[in-house]
């Protein structure tokens, strides 16, 4: 099961940004947080991770609270093609190996 | 181009056939996966691979089958003991299984439709 907890669906005005939740309450020392997004009938594409620092790429920046139990991930300044739906993960240790596991994680809806 | 190649991108079973979808990558992973993911659902694992000639059941492994005889492709087989198998699959590959630090690249996805 996943181990992390995202709305089911979120909205945003293009141009502003958008300020995507996850909750991972269980998180492990050594658990990375990854960031993926799927655009209907499309393989998710990676985003960002991060272990304890915030990051920031080209595309998003991602918020780690210091307890590391819950992420923000920023789109700074949303565009209509940033609508999709977005997955927050964590490293699930069935096995001792790194096996993702996928939520139904939050559908955003960029609107002019 | 580097990536992740799976075909066909749309494929039409009828009842009691099996299939096979492809996925080729290029970018030298050792691991590799494939998921289903039904209409408004999250991915669900079938089956993964860490190394050539090994490969593990993932959580919904019954009807399918995989192989791994080569590090850059992970076939598919959807048999006719899948009862439901329309659905988007997708592989996936990663450097390595072992370390959490280790990001996973997605192909295109296959649409498989019962007919």
């Amino acid at each position: 099961d996943a181990k992390t907890t995202q709305p089911t669906s979120m909205d945003c005005a293009e141009g502003r940004a958008a300020n995507l939740p996850c909750n991972h309450s269980t998180i492990s020392g050594n658990e990375y947080v990854y960031w993926y997004r799927q655009i209907h009938s499309q393989g998710p594409q990676y985003i960002i991770h991060g272990l304890k620092n915030n990051e920031t790429n080209e595309m998003a920046s991602l918020i780690i609270t210091e307890d590391r139990k819950s992420s923000t991930l920023i789109l700074p300044h949303a565009t209509l093609r940033d609508t999709a739906v977005y997955y927050c993960i964590v490293r699930d240790t069935s096995g001792g190996s790194y096996i993702p596991t996928f939520g139904r994680g939050t559908s955003l809806i960029v609107h002019p | 181009d580097g990536g992740i190649t799976q075909s066909p991108k749309y494929l039409f079973r009828k009842e009691g056939q099996n299939v096979t979808l492809s996925c080729e990558q290029n970018l030298n992973h050792d691991a590799m996966y494939w998921y289903r993911q039904d209409p408004g659902q999250g991915l669900r694992l079938i089956y993964y691979s860490q190394i050539v000639n090994d490969f593990q059941k993932g959580d919904i492994a019954e009807g399918y089958s995989v192989s791994r005889e080569k590090k850059e492709s992970f076939p598919l087989t959807v048999t006719s003991a899948q009862k439901n198998p329309t659905a988007f699959y997708l592989c996936a590959s990663s450097m390595g299984a072992l370390y959490s630090g280790n990001t996973i690249y997605f192909g295109e996805g296959s649409w498989l439709t019962v007919v």
